[in-house]
């Protein structure tokens, strides 16, 4: 079974700090794919990133940084220089090809509350 | 594109009244899901469908609750008779190919008083 934990369940920080969301994955499949989402205070789900199991090159998006390790069954997620809209709710998530059927489902982890205070 | 659109976007009910809560999904995917978010048990999925037909409903709660696909472009979910506890954010997502990344829906924040 897949299970995703996001030990940090609040993170509170200063403006313009560096924060590192940690996110570990259990799955028994050597095909899965991993993402992360943002929820605002709005509350919409915001795809952030999809990264295959194949593919360990970390990548960069503006501010944002993802650190995946298959060692260490961890997909970490690095915001520099935070600021205050990054307040938000942030889920890791696994997705892994089903054995019995051609689909898949989403797993969540239970979310990282980050606050970033002025 | 005009994204995942589910409506409503709150709904209040009384117990014991049935629901259905809608989703349209982007033009072209052929994976469509239902999930839950409860602050006891976060994001869990409920049902997910491909080319319209359910694949796996084992999420669903129980048979007070039901979902259908009637078409490409358009999914229900009910529950009845609804409950208290089923007050909740439902999101309705869909995606390209399996294994793609998912766009969700702004979600229906449905309370059960």
């Amino acid at each position: 079974a897949q299970k995703v934990t996001q030990a940090q369940t609040e993170i509170s920080v200063v403006e313009k700090e560096d924060v590192t969301l940690d996110c570990v994955y259990e799955t028994r499949d050597t095909t899965y794919y991993l993402f992360w989402y943002k929820q605002p205070p709005s509350g919409e789900l915001v795809f952030l990133i999809r990264r295959n199991s194949f593919d360990e090159q970390n990548e960069i998006s503006g501010r944002y940084s993802w650190n995946f390790q298959k060692s260490t069954s961890s997909f970490n997620f690095t915001i520099t220089a935070s600021q205050v809209v990054d307040s938000a709710v942030y889920f890791c998530a696994l997705s892994e090809r089903g054995a019995e059927t051609s689909g898949s489902r989403l797993t969540f982890g239970e979310g990282t509350q980050l606050t970033v205070n002025p | 594109d005009a994204g995942v659109i589910q409506s409503p976007r709150h709904e209040v009910t009384e117990m014991g009244q049935e629901v259905t809560l809608r989703c349209k999904p982007i033009s072209g995917h052929d994976y469509l899901f239902w999930y839950r978010q409860t602050m006891m048990r976060g994001l869990e999925l409920l049902i997910y469908f491909n080319n319209n037909v359910p694949i796996d409903d084992s999420g669903m709660p129980e048979d007070r609750f039901s979902a259908k696909m009637p078409n490409a472009s358009f999914s229900t979910l009910k529950i009845q008779p609804s409950e208290p506890r089923d007050s909740a954010v439902y999101f309705c997502a869909s995606s390209f190919q399996e294994l793609y990344g998912y766009t969700f829906g702004s979600g229906t924040r449905l309370t059960v008083v």
